[in-house]
């Protein structure tokens, strides 16, 4: 099986845009994470897609949104980009939502400048 | 809230020496989920531990979770250069969501 597939996989945005990210699960996997990582932070959970509904948030502005498909690819986009959003985005997929093993894609590496 | 914290944050070791990172949680959890990064890679999936007490081992790894389930173990027998890497755990609380620690950063020294 293919792994979970993330483009593009760099990024170079100003502040102020807005950047899209796509996410291919696994196929058969149904739930979609979105996570942040930094330095500073580590690993912060954004969200969870399952079955097009977005069933976990963590706790990030208004200006992080996501979606998913019916064919359970996810996007994420992040409105009105400033410098503190850059980082690694990482998606995982995992079969069911909530704990179930997660499988990680290479990420999005993403600078603001 | 959920705060799961992971100790140490950085840890150098020669080759040979062992290593052990815990994971410590504020409240009970329902399982824990350990996660390995190499430089430049993304987290892998390593192991899941969802019973008090539980103690499982891959090869030189050995994971344990605590009787009480707010505290979990990742301890590395004799220390190799592929170990090195961020080791992550990821505490699942009962409301079905995951929270990731800080992560350990291992380097191993040949």
């Amino acid at each position: 099986k293919a792994g979970v597939t993330q483009t593009p996989r760099y990024l170079i945005k100003t502040r102020g845009q807005q950047v899209t990210l796509s996410c291919s699960p696994i196929s058969g996997h149904r739930s979609v994470s979105w996570y942040q990582q930094t330095p500073g932070q580590g690993l912060q959970f954004l969200f969870e897609y399952f079955s097009e509904t977005q069933r976990n948030k963590g706790n990030f502005p208004g200006r992080f949104s996501g979606r998913q498909f019916s064919n359970s690819r996810s996007e994420m986009n992040v409105s009105t980009l400033e410098l503190g959003d850059s980082a690694l985005y990482l998606c995982a997929s995992s079969y069911e939502q909530g704990q179930d093993t997660q499988y990680f894609g290479p990420g999005t590496r993403l600078t603001v400048l | 809230g959920q705060q799961v914290m992971q100790i140490p944050q950085y840890q150098h070791v020669q080759e040979g020496e062992d290593f052990t990172t815990y994971c410590n949680s504020s409240t009970t959890l329902s399982n824990i989920q350990w996660y390995k990064q190499r430089p430049g890679g993304h987290p892998v999936f390593l192991i899941q531990l969802v019973k008090s007490g539980e103690v499982k081992k891959q090869k030189r790894l050995t994971f344990q979770f605590g009787e009480a389930k707010k505290n979990s173990s990742l301890h590395i027998t004799a220390t190799q250069t592929t170990d090195v890497g961020t080791y992550f755990c990821a505490a699942g609380d009962t409301g079905n969501q995951f929270y990731f620690g800080t992560g350990t950063s291992l380097t191993v020294i040949p």
